[in-house]
């Protein structure tokens, strides 16, 4: 499938910083984006979906302000934990879609 | 709202079994289902998508097959390897504009095929 990159892996931040991850197609164009997220034992859950130049979609129960998503270029999305607290720690992965598709690796973030 | 489950949660069998997992939806209205591989801290990688018009696709010793009547999806491993351990995840799409959107997933089988 097609590749589609997602930094950092693993990150580990402390309670009140915010962290930023990145999804990035490696050799596609990707003009929708879509971030989920996995707690321990549950299944994915998505929780927004993000157009390459407008504003993200989220899905119900999801914070905007608190998970600010950009979509500025068709192969770059980012996803940001605002004022993370440990409740947020979880499992966050990216898909992307376009002339092709594929997930990322995914991204580890423990806050303590 | 579609929900997922898959069956069973857990699975251990002995290399060179054939097995069966198990997957149901509640809402049959769907653009295509999907069987994802997840190993342990890695992302997903898709195995085998069945657009809704399709009744099954193989691919190697996999073969997914949907009844979108009843809801239900079964993915067949066929001799079973220790390689195929990892989490098997069923997800359902629900928009036709893409095969990765929106995608609402099951809770996983934890497979361990011991030698």
């Amino acid at each position: 499938g097609a590749v589609v990159s997602q930094h950092p892996s693993r990150v580990i931040c402390k309670s009140g910083t915010s962290v930023k991850i990145e999804c990035r197609s490696l050799d596609f164009q990707a003009t929708t984006m879509f971030w989920y997220r996995q707690f321990p034992k549950q299944s994915l859950m998505l929780m927004a979906t993000s157009n390459e130049g407008s504003k993200a979609t989220y899905e119900q129960g999801v914070e905007k302000d608190k998970f600010l998503i950009n979509h500025a270029s068709l192969t770059l999305s980012t996803l940001t934990v605002t004022s993370a607290h440990p409740e947020d720690s979880s499992f966050y992965i990216c898909s992307a879609s376009g002339q092709a598709e594929g997930f990322g690796q995914g991204t580890r973030l423990t806050v303590v | 709202k579609q929900e997922v489950t898959q069956i069973p949660a857990a699975l251990s069998v002995p290399e060179g079994e054939n097995l069966v997992l198990n997957c149901s939806f509640t809402d049959s209205a769907i653009y295509n289902l999907q069987w994802f591989r997840q190993d342990p801290g890695k992302g997903l990688t898709s195995l085998l998508l069945i657009q809704s018009s399709q009744r099954e696709q193989t691919s190697g010793r996999l073969n997914a097959s949907l009844d979108k009547s009843s809801g239900r999806s079964t993915l067949y491993i066929a001799a079973s390897q220790p390689g195929d351990s990892a989490t098997y995840l069923c997800a359902v799409g629900d928009d036709g504009g893409t095969s990765y959107g929106k995608l609402t997933f099951g809770q996983g089988t934890i497979l361990t095929v011991h030698p």
